[in-house]
């Protein structure tokens, strides 16, 4: 069964632009959740979306967004890039029900804004 | 929101040593999970362990619930065992989002 893929690995961006992530879950997982990793804030949630509803939101600017798709795909977008949105993005599914079941993991996105 | 505290935050071994990871946190939880992130980011599912012991190999857990701590236990380590382990918990009222801890740095030194 393969596990949860994200695209691309790496990025590279200039302050200004926008990036697009891609998160396939695990097949049958309808849960997908993303979270920013810095050395500052650490781990933080930023969405997670269920059967293609935005179910919970974190505390972060309305340039982060996200969307889900019929096949549970999910992407997050983040426009006009700053310098502190250089991270390591991680996408995190969860089977049928979500709500408290375990969370796997993907290898996430490094982006760095230049 | 719910607190998560982790210790210690760093930690050297040699290589077979014991060690004891413990994470406590602020508010019941339905969820807790036990995660180890290698040198390339990903992170690693070791237990998912709202309550109770579990063994997975050289690695443990136990989670009380009532007293709001995990520990994690590392047996033999190996220089493989090196990185960074999280504890990660998910609040009933918190709406599907893990609140993670700081982490805990583990070196094992062949």
């Amino acid at each position: 069964k393969a596990g949860v893929t994200q695209t691309p690995r790496y990025l590279i961006k200039t302050r200004g632009q926008q990036v697009t992530l891609s998160c396939s879950p695990i097949s049958g997982h309808r849960s997908v959740s993303w979270y920013q990793q810095t050395p500052g804030q650490g781990l933080q949630f930023l969405f997670e979306y269920f059967s293609e509803t935005q179910r919970n939101k974190g505390n972060f600017p309305g340039r982060f967004s996200g969307r889900q798709f019929s096949n549970s795909r999910s992407e997050m977008n983040v426009s006009t890039l700053e310098l502190g949105d250089s991270a390591l993005y991680l996408c995190a599914s969860r089977s049928a029900g979500g709500r408290y079941a375990e969370a796997f993991f993907g290898q996430g996105t490094r982006l760095t804004v230049v | 929101g719910i607190q998560v505290e982790q210790s210690p935050p760093d930690l050297i071994l040699q290589e077979g040593a014991n060690s004891t990871l413990r994470c406590n946190f602020s508010d019941s939880v339905n969820n807790l999970q036990w995660f180890h992130q290698n040198p390339w980011g990903q992170l690693i599912n070791l237990f998912y362990i709202p309550s109770g012991t579990k063994q997975n190999g050289r690695l443990s857990a136990t989670t009380v619930a009532t007293e709001r701590y995990s520990l994690l236990y590392i047996s033999s380590s190996q220089t493989t065992d090196s990185g960074v382990y999280f504890c990660a918990v998910e609040r009933k009222s918190s709406g599907d989002k893990l609140t993670f801890g700081t982490g805990t740095r583990l070196a094992v030194r062949p």
